[in-house]
């Protein structure tokens, strides 16, 4: 099993969708959580944290679920700009490795 | 401008050689990383170094060697024994514990193509 599992996608949506991704970890003890964004050819950028308590940045909203171990990241009112993959990242009880996921590619479309 | 910068952004090798990619940066962060990234694939971790003069090998370290003589620096070393080279290669680099506000910062990458 991977440490960090992504359904890859693409997800295709039209435009103002709402659309959710979710990413399952596999080591219990992980300390923090990230998502990343990742334009085609391009280095990843740092999306949002997540926190335990669920946090939202805009249109962005991202929760933990420590019990079943995943993560999700909704996406509301999608733009043509949102197309990218996004990639589910977690870190390790010692605070210093990050694990990536294999990403979930978005394609939002007209 | 604080980055990091990598170079080659297009490296194009022939079979057997070795080849080096930069990676330079100017945060003083005490941490700096090497993945390598294949089409549709995550990221994998090839190297890291949390110090100047110590590194430690990741997932993916057969074929490839680095150093980090400076706290600014961390090139990597794609040898011929790597047996499929030909990727997308980035650059990080973080300061200390990664939790909450310290994240990494990636170069923009370096693509190696091997003929």
């Amino acid at each position: 099993r991977k440490e960090v599992e992504q359904d890859p996608g693409p997800f295709n949506v039209p435009e103002g969708a709402t659309v959710a991704f979710n990413c399952t970890y596999s080591n219990s003890a992980s300390q923090s959580f990230f998502w990343y964004r990742q334009d085609c050819r391009k280095e990843p950028k740092l999306l949002m944290s997540v926190y335990s308590s669920g946090n939202e940045d805009g249109r962005f909203t991202a929760q933990l679920n420590r019990a079943s171990q995943y993560i999700s990241l909704l996406i509301r009112d999608s733009k043509l700009s949102d197309s990218a993959t996004y990639l589910c990242v977690v870190l390790n009880n010692a605070g210093n490795m990050l694990t990536f996921g294999g990403g979930t590619r978005l394609m939002v479309k007209p | 401008d604080g980055g990091i910068t990598q170079s080659p952004k297009y490296l194009f090798r022939k079979e057997g050689q070795n080849v080096t990619l930069s990676c330079e940066q100017n945060l003083n962060h005490d941490a700096m990383y090497w993945y390598r990234q294949d089409p549709g694939q995550g990221l994998r971790l090839i190297y890291y170094s949390q110090i100047v003069n110590d590194f430690q090998k990741g997932d993916i370290a057969e074929g490839y060697s680095v150093s980090r003589e400076k706290k600014e620096s961390f090139p990597l070393t794609v040898t011929s024994a790597q047996k499929n080279p030909t990727a997308f290669y980035l650059c990080a680099s973080g300061q200390g514990d990664l939790s909450g506000a310290n994240v990494l910062t990636f170069g923009a990458g370096s693509r190696l193509t091997v003929l």
